[in-house]
């Protein structure tokens, strides 16, 4: 059983391009989290989701940023015209149900490097 | 909003000596505890889950305790060898959160010389 997957593992983009993050959950699990490690710094929650629904965005910056799960395929992240200050390492999270006491398991992380 | 604190940020410790890491929570109210290893420019590894419900946790040399009373948890590795050098982070998992989120501690960074 393949754990959680991401790619690229490594992607850099120049400022205002686009930056496309992919996170496949672990087989059976339905609930993806994405987290945003910036240099130096721990890690925080930005957007949960379930197969085609955001539950919970408070974490995303308003702006640029959008999280999707469809029902087919992997999780993506989006950034729309990076800046600078979006490079990080970004890690994807997956459990197999909802409740709290269910453990979420993490993928290896995208570094984004925006030049 | 739930608050996890991580001290001291950084450890260094001859090769042999038992670790403690500590980890505090502002809000009791969680559902489990949960510590991770992180190597340099790496994932995370998750090393210990504590269930609310539970006062500790063990997996070989690594032991983790929880007191939720006191919003602390401590995690003690035995024996330590150079391979432990890593970033240690906790995180919690609230009751009171919608969607189950993690909230991290800033890590502590320990260096285990030989």
């Amino acid at each position: 059983n393949a754990g959680v997957m991401q790619n690229p593992r490594h992607l850099v983009r120049r400022r205002g391009q686009e930056a496309r993050l992919r996170c496949s959950p672990m087989k059976g699990h339905s609930h993806v989290y994405w987290y945003r490690q910036l240099p130096e710094e721990g890690l925080k929650f930005m957007v949960y989701l379930q197969k085609e629904n955001i539950i919970d965005e408070s974490g995303m910056p308003k702006e640029r940023f959008s999280a999707e799960f469809p029902k087919e395929g992997p999780s993506i992240l989006r950034i729309q015209q990076v800046v600078r200050g979006d490079s990080a390492a970004y890690f994807c999270a997956s459990s197999a149900m909802t409740g709290g006491e269910n453990e979420q398991f993490f993928g290896p992380g995208t570094r984004l490097t925006v030049l | 909003k739930q608050e996890v604190t991580q001290i001291p940020a950084a450890l260094s410790v001859p090769e042999g000596e038992n670790l403690v890491l500590n980890c505090s929570f502002t809000d009791s109210a969680i559902y489990n505890l949960q510590w991770f290893r992180q190597d340099p420019g790496k994932g995370l590894t998750s090393l210990l889950l504590i269930q609310s419900s539970q006062r500790e946790q063990t997996s070989g040399r690594l032991n983790a305790s929880l007191d939720k009373s006191s919003g602390r948890s401590t995690l003690y590795i035995a024996a330590s060898q150079p391979g432990d050098s890593a970033t240690y982070l906790c995180a919690a998992r609230m009751i009171k959160a919608a969607g189950n989120k993690l909230t991290f501690g800033g890590g502590t960074r320990v260096l285990v010389k030989p």
